[in-house]
């Protein structure tokens, strides 16, 4: 998986907590993606980060927080779950120097009960 | 913005058959074009993926075809096997530029 991990690869939480979930490269790329994954809908972009404390929003960014306060790792933070938030979140790395493709880790799935 | 779609969702073909999976894309600027299959519980995986300046690539029993006129994209599979059932994403982008769009995904099947 290009040397992506995702972690966990499963959780499930309440309502209103906070919740933070992990990827970490070993690839060096610049450029790293959180996406959410729901049936009727794809991948849509959450955040991502163009480097070390620099990120921006995507489509649906809203309720989540990020962080890269290294080039390795970018943190995804539900500050307080909703049931709506319950899906599947995948992170990617991409390297936009050389135009390639993104690789995908393998996915946290996250229930919000 | 981008908006990418497909044009079935589902798709089932006969072992040894070829598939053809489709995708429609809306912004003239877009330039890359990448093709994912994604297994059941694992991340999207790429496939192939083609530039604006192609018309047609062709990779390992895979082909993608890129008709810039209609802003339309297809990925064909030759002699579809079991293996080949997931689902696939078409991703849509700008050179250079800092995201993709993905389509929703077509799930093919492989009858035996």
């Amino acid at each position: 998986d290009a040397g992506i991990t995702q972690s966990p690869r499963h959780k499930v939480t309440e309502t209103g907590t906070p919740v933070t979930l992990r990827c970490h490269q070993t690839e060096n790329h610049r450029y790293m993606y959180w996406y959410r994954q729901d049936p009727g809908h794809g991948l849509r972009l959450i955040h991502y980060s163009y480097g070390v404390k620099d990120t921006d929003k995507g489509e649906v960014s809203d309720g989540y927080s990020v962080s890269r306060s290294k080039t390795e790792d970018f943190l995804l933070t539900l500050e307080s779950a909703t049931s709506s938030q319950t899906s599947v979140y995948f992170c990617a790395i991409r390297d936009r120097t050389s135009n390639t493709e993104a690789f995908f880790g393998q996915g946290t799935r996250l229930t919000v009960v | 913005g981008e908006s990418v779609g497909l044009h079935l969702p589902t798709l089932s073909v006969q072992e040894g058959d070829n598939s053809i999976i489709n995708c429609a894309y809306s912004n003239s600027a877009s330039d890359y074009f990448i093709w994912y299959k994604q297994e059941s519980g694992k991340g999207p995986q790429f496939i192939i993926d083609i530039r604006s300046n192609m018309d047609k690539r062709q990779g390992q029993r895979v082909t993608v075809l890129l008709n810039k006129t209609v802003k339309h994209l297809s990925l064909q599979i030759a002699a579809t096997q079991p293996g080949d059932s997931a689902v696939y994403f078409c991703a849509v982008g700008i050179q250079g530029a800092q995201k993709l769009v993905f389509g929703q995904g077509t799930r093919l099947t492989i009858n035996p």
